[in-house]
């Protein structure tokens, strides 16, 4: 079935530094969800993209739609302690899937 | 604000017992969906309701696993008998659009552990 790839799996960073990950698909995809999950708790959604090339800005969070439409972009600029977690993309292939996530640790 | 409601939290049962999860939407979604959640993975969807009716199971391993939403509003998911395989978190997520790929707002879980 059809499968996302998120990259990095897992990532340390200091209180401070920006973030960036990516999520890519071996298919075409119309929209693209971010989510952030907390442990024990469901996935909160973070940044809608529903067309290709849109950038869309969510406080220091922003998401891009690549050009392809084979993938998107999660950049978080100045982390904080409350960014930990696991930010997982999600979207509609022939059934809605998620990729593996991207765990962040923010280092005080 | 509105939520997903999803009870119990916790639920611990032997292998080969009956477990149910409830779940109830966010009021006026018209999509609801059912994840299973590997710890370490991201959810899998195992069923996709629009109102009553059952719109994709392809991934519901029906054999054991049962999902109803008889009236469109609330949905209860139903595993007879649990395998220790099943030991995972169950999530339940709604839309107010009746369509793939629109935003998915989720419930907190229900955390299954099979012994």
């Amino acid at each position: 079935g059809q499968q996302l790839n998120q990259s990095p799996q897992s990532m340390f960073i200091q209180e401070g530094e920006d973030v960036s990950m990516n999520c890519t698909s071996s298919s075409i995809f119309n929209t693209w969800l971010w989510y952030k999950q907390d442990p024990g708790e469901g996935p909160v959604l973070l940044i809608a993209l529903y067309k290709a090339g849109e950038l869309t800005s969510n406080g220091r969070l922003t998401a891009q739609f690549g050009i392809t439409r084979k993938d998107s972009f999660l950049n978080i600029s100045a982390s904080i302690p409350s960014d930990v977690g696991i930010y997982f993309c999600a979207g509609p292939g022939q059934n809605f899937v998620f990729g593996p996530g991207t765990r962040l640790s923010v280092l005080p | 604000e509105a939520e997903v409601a999803q009870s119990p939290r916790y639920k611990i049962t032997e292998k080969s017992q009956a477990v149910a999860f409830w779940c109830d939407p966010i009021s006026g979604h018209a999509t609801l969906y059912w994840y299973r959640q590997i710890l370490g993975q991201g959810p899998e969807l195992l069923v996709q309701f629009q109102d009553e009716s059952v719109v994709d199971d392809s991934q519901l391993p029906k054999d054991r696993f049962s999902a109803e939403r008889l009236k469109g509003v609330d949905s209860t998911l139903k595993i007879q008998p649990a395998e220790l395989g099943d030991s995972a978190m169950y999530l339940c997520a709604s839309s107010s659009y009746r369509g793939l790929g629109n935003e998915q707002f989720f419930g907190p879980g229900t955390r299954l552990t099979v012994l």
